[in-house]
């Protein structure tokens, strides 16, 4: 069974920083392209970052260019998103998502950018 | 960056009735790989997003045939020949053939 399981989320202050980690298991990890995709609650989803199966390509949303870097693991069958210099309006849901068609989704971790 | 529009945002459906959900794109989705990555997502109240069909029309693992996608370069329609209360939620249209990837605003099913 295909499982994604996001952590890390968390209250950040304005300028903080946070890790996202995506656990994968259930599928051979290092031959699918990874997503973030984030969501606030009640709104619609909206795309953040993807990195392609060996992590060698990387592509990034216009507003977290720059702050945001995805990673992966694949001898750990994880992913990552390391969240710099966070804004009141990173507040969201993340989830990990895998595939160009987003075949999979985790459940989600909530991240919370408040003074 | 591709934009993704959807009609109609919000349909009432009576059970049994079939329904049925528009989604354009600003630009062709076709991939230079001859792909068009067009997929739709239902999210549940409560539950993360579940993909239902992927490349325009093909049905993903354990998606009811009720669900039917369908479509070419900018236009795509996702269909429920029968709608059930279990279809209750909101419907998602994506593209992948250019990044950044891009959603549709969502379309709000609920019954009648």
């Amino acid at each position: 069974e295909v499982q994604l399981v996001e952590s890390g989320g968390g209250l950040v202050q304005p300028g903080g920083s946070l890790r996202l980690s995506c656990a994968a298991s259930g599928f051979t990890f290092s031959n699918h392209w990874m997503h973030w995709v984030r969501q606030v609650p009640g709104k619609g989803l909206v795309w953040v970052s993807l990195i392609t199966s060996d992590g060698s390509g990387t592509n990034y949303a216009d507003s977290v260019k720059g702050r945001f870097t995805i990673s992966r693991d694949n001898g750990r069958n994880t992913l990552y998103l390391q969240m710099n210099s966070l804004r009141v309006e990173d507040t969201a849901v993340y989830y990990c998502v895998r595939d160009l068609s987003a075949s999979y989704w985790g459940q989600g971790t909530l991240v919370t950018v408040s003074s | 960056d591709i934009v993704m529009t959807q009609t109609p945002l919000s349909s009432p459906v009576t059970l049994g009735q079939p329904a049925s959900i528009s989604c354009r794109s600003s630009q062709s989705l076709v991939h230079s790989d001859g792909n068009t990555y067009l997929s739709w997502l239902q999210q549940r109240p409560g539950q993360p997003p579940r993909l239902l069909i992927y490349e325009v029309s093909n049905r993903f693992s354990g998606v009811p045939d009720r669900f039917s996608g369908s479509g070419a370069g900018t236009d795509f329609t996702l269909k429920i020949s029968s709608v059930e209360a279990d279809d209750v939620g909101v419907y998602y249209c994506m593209q992948g053939t250019q990044f950044p990837c891009t959603f549709g605003p969502g379309t709000k099913l609920e019954i009648k």
